[in-house]
């Protein structure tokens, strides 16, 4: 139980294009999900937390424009990239919980922008 | 199927005792095995580990992996408050498509 899924789990892009990334709780209803990107030596970033049918919470730093979060039934959210651009290249990871401190991870998503 | 499982699940220790968190896993492509703190926000690097018996420590803690029975640990000694927190272990595959597998975590709890 608690699986998380995320789709596509590697995605190659020209500069410009907008990249949607989504993320699915498959055997639980997740009533908050995360997004994550990693960054160089494995560190991981918090860039919002998505709490179904509501706006997502951004960290500061992060863009609510270029990122665009939506948490639109408690077993899917997705992360669009819009206009990336070769920094946006980074692995990014989300994870879902259905209580307090507990989260279960997905497996990642790999974007590189060419 | 590709897991990682982590024990204990939970764990409650006094300041001062050492504890051993365990992980194991089964992954087809094994790249590396990463071990996480995450107390509030975000998980926090810990190691990374890719060959079997080399330990790294950092501090308080170290950690070991076995290629061989496919597991690794994480040491924690003279434990301290500031140490509670959920220790995630995640497998890195390898190949054509990057993937992470994490386990469930150990949630630790370090009593004054």
């Amino acid at each position: 139980g608690a699986v998380v899924s995320q789709h596509p789990s590697r995605v190659i892009c020209k500069s410009g294009t907008s990249v949607k990334i989504e993320c699915r709780s498959l055997d639980f209803q997740a009533t908050t999900m995360f997004w994550y990107r990693q960054f160089p030596k494995k560190s991981l970033m918090l860039m919002a937390t998505s709490n179904e049918g509501s706006k997502a919470t951004y960290e500061q730093g992060v863009e609510k424009d270029k990122f665009l979060i939506n948490h639109a039934s408690l077993t899917l959210s997705t992360l669009t990239v819009t206009s990336a651009h070769p920094e946006d290249s980074s692995f990014y990871i989300c994870s879902a919980s259905r209580g307090v401190n507990e989260q279960f991870f997905g497996p990642g998503t790999r974007l590189t922008v060419l | 199927e590709d897991k990682v499982v982590q024990s204990p699940l939970s764990l409650v220790v006094h300041e001062g005792d050492t504890v051993t968190l365990n992980c194991s896993y089964e992954v087809t492509n094994f790249r590396s095995l990463l071990w996480y703190k995450q107390e509030k926000k975000a998980p926090t690097f810990l190691f990374m580990l890719t060959s079997s018996g080399i330990e790294k420590k950092s501090g308080r803690l170290s950690s070991i992996l076995d290629k061989k029975e496919l597991f690794s640990i994480l040491n924690i000694t003279a434990t301290q408050t500031g140490d509670s927190a959920i220790y995630l272990c995640a497998v890195e595959e390898k190949g054509g498509t990057y993937k992470y597998i994490f386990g469930t975590g150990t949630r630790l709890k370090v009593l004054a």
